[in-house]
């Protein structure tokens, strides 16, 4: 059973600071990492994707991926009350098509 | 940005009734996929379609769900007959490539099977 595991949170942050995401992943096979954010009743939005080990920048967010540790994280610099939201980390199945999300950790910044 | 397109946004139905859940991919587009999530649990993958065949299936995926791209633009998702634990939130999404860097979801059916 490929699994996803992501801490649940809360995770709390002030507004301005950095937010750290954890991620770890079963399947030594999987190639593809993507993190999505959800809103409340909506769906989820892509925010970064990395499939090379290393570190990957976009604007205030930081993709990490260690594939011998099979982690994955996400960095949100200068965190905004508008990033308040659950991360889903999300790994290929190795077949191709699909994704395994993990269950989410909630982010809540505060002004 | 192009957008996926599901309807209804929310059907509620008796257990034991079929459902059709319906979605417009986006029109380049040529992997085509189904995931749920329960209230308060995560995005599960059900089904990918690409090619007007099932390309993967989770087990979830079992012989009461079927899907269906019947024209050149819809592609829906069929429960044959809706159990208590089919209540969710299902998301069409689409992708133009096989390892695509972006899946693009539909704004969800909220399905709740009374």
């Amino acid at each position: 059973q490929k699994e996803v595991e992501q801490n649940s949170g809360p995770l709390s942050v002030p507004e301005g600071a950095i937010a750290s995401l954890n991620c770890t992943y079963s399947d030594r096979g999987s190639q593809s990492f993507f993190w999505y954010r959800q809103y409340s009743g909506k769906s989820p939005e892509l925010i970064m994707f990395i499939y090379s080990n290393g570190d990957k920048e976009d604007g205030r967010f930081t993709a990490q991926l260690n594939k011998a540790s099979q982690y994955v994280s996400l960095l949100i610099r200068d965190s905004q009350p508008s990033d308040s939201a659950t991360y889903l980390c999300a790994v290929d199945t190795g077949a191709g098509t699909a994704l395994i999300f993990g269950k989410g950790t909630t982010l809540s910044v505060s002004s | 940005e192009p957008e996926v397109t599901q309807t209804p946004s929310h059907q509620v139905t008796q257990m034991g009734q079929e459902v059709i859940l319906r979605c417009v991919p986006i029109s380049n587009h040529l992997y085509f996929y189904w995931y749920r999530q329960i209230l308060g649990q995560k995005v599960e993958f059900l089904v990918s379609f690409y090619n007007n065949e099932i390309s993967e299936k989770s087990e979830i995926f079992d012989d009461q769900f079927s899907v269906e791209r019947p024209d050149g633009s819809n592609f829906t998702l069929k429960i044959r007959s809706t159990k208590l634990e089919d209540s969710a939130m299902y998301f069409c999404a689409s992708t133009l490539k096989r390892q695509a860097e972006k899946l693009f979801f539909g704004s969800g059916t909220q399905l709740s099977v009374l």
